[in-house]
């Protein structure tokens, strides 16, 4: 089983609607949940980070972390072209800072 | 842009060549971390130095190697280069100095795209 799995997409959405991306993961140490965006020819950047379970808000953008099911999402309301991006999951334990990535996920918001 | 800066932005070389990459962290990070992106594999940790020293390997094999050095820049050394060695290759720093229920958040440099041919 991998420790972490991200369907890769490619997500094409109008502009306006509501996004969900999704991973889930196998790994009971994780902590910390964050998402990354990722333009094209660019480093990733960090969107939203979680700790433990929970929702959070920030905007147009909401995380949701499921630990019982190892399943975190973010939702993207009101979606942009400017969102056009890979959004990469991203995992961190506690004891460490490595982060362990899933692959991303190719998301279009067409005007 | 994130303050963190990685020279080359582009490197074409050939198999069994070694080559160099630059990094330089924020401003007051002490910590940098070197990831491998490939299209099959995602992004992938290969190392982490804090001020100078060697706190955590990933995957990283031993053909490369890492140095953080007394100004806090790092560099990352690609040896032997396969084929298989083309990917891009990104720098993150942070303070590390994380707090519980707080991240340290790692900022991303705009990597060095590697070709092996």
């Amino acid at each position: 089983q991998k420790e972490v799995e991200q369907d890769p997409g490619p997500l094409s959405v109008p502009e306006g609607a509501i996004v969900s991306l999704n991973c889930t993961y196998s790994n009971s140490a994780f902590q910390y949940f964050m998402w990354y965006r990722q333009y094209s020819r660019k480093g990733p950047e960090l969107l939203m980070y979680t700790y433990s379970s929970g929702n959070k808000e920030d905007g147009r953008f909401t995380a949701q972390v499921d630990k019982s099911s190892k399943y975190i999402s973010l939702f993207i309301r009101d979606s942009q072209p400017s969102d056009s991006a890979t959004y990469l999951c991203a995992f961190l334990r506690g004891s460490n800072y490595k982060l362990t990535f899933g692959k991303g996920t190719l998301l279009t918001v067409n005007p | 842009d994130s303050g963190v800066t990685q020279t080359p932005k582009h490197l074409i070389t050939a198999t069994g060549q070694r080559v160099t990459l630059r990094c330089s962290p924020r401003s007051g990070d002490l910590s940098v971390y070197w990831y491998q992106q490939s299209l099959d594999q995602g992004l992938q940790f290969l190392i982490h130095y804090y001020n100078g020293e060697e706190r955590a390997k990933g995957n990283i094999l031993e053909r490369f190697s890492a140095q953080q050095f007394p100004d806090l820049h790092s560099e990352l050394n690609l040896s032997s280069l396969e084929l298989g060695d083309s990917a891009l290759y990104f720098c993150a720093s942070s303070v590390y100095a994380r707090r519980r229920g707080s991240t340290d958040t790692q900022y991303f440099g705009p990597g060095t795209r590697l070709t092996v041919l």
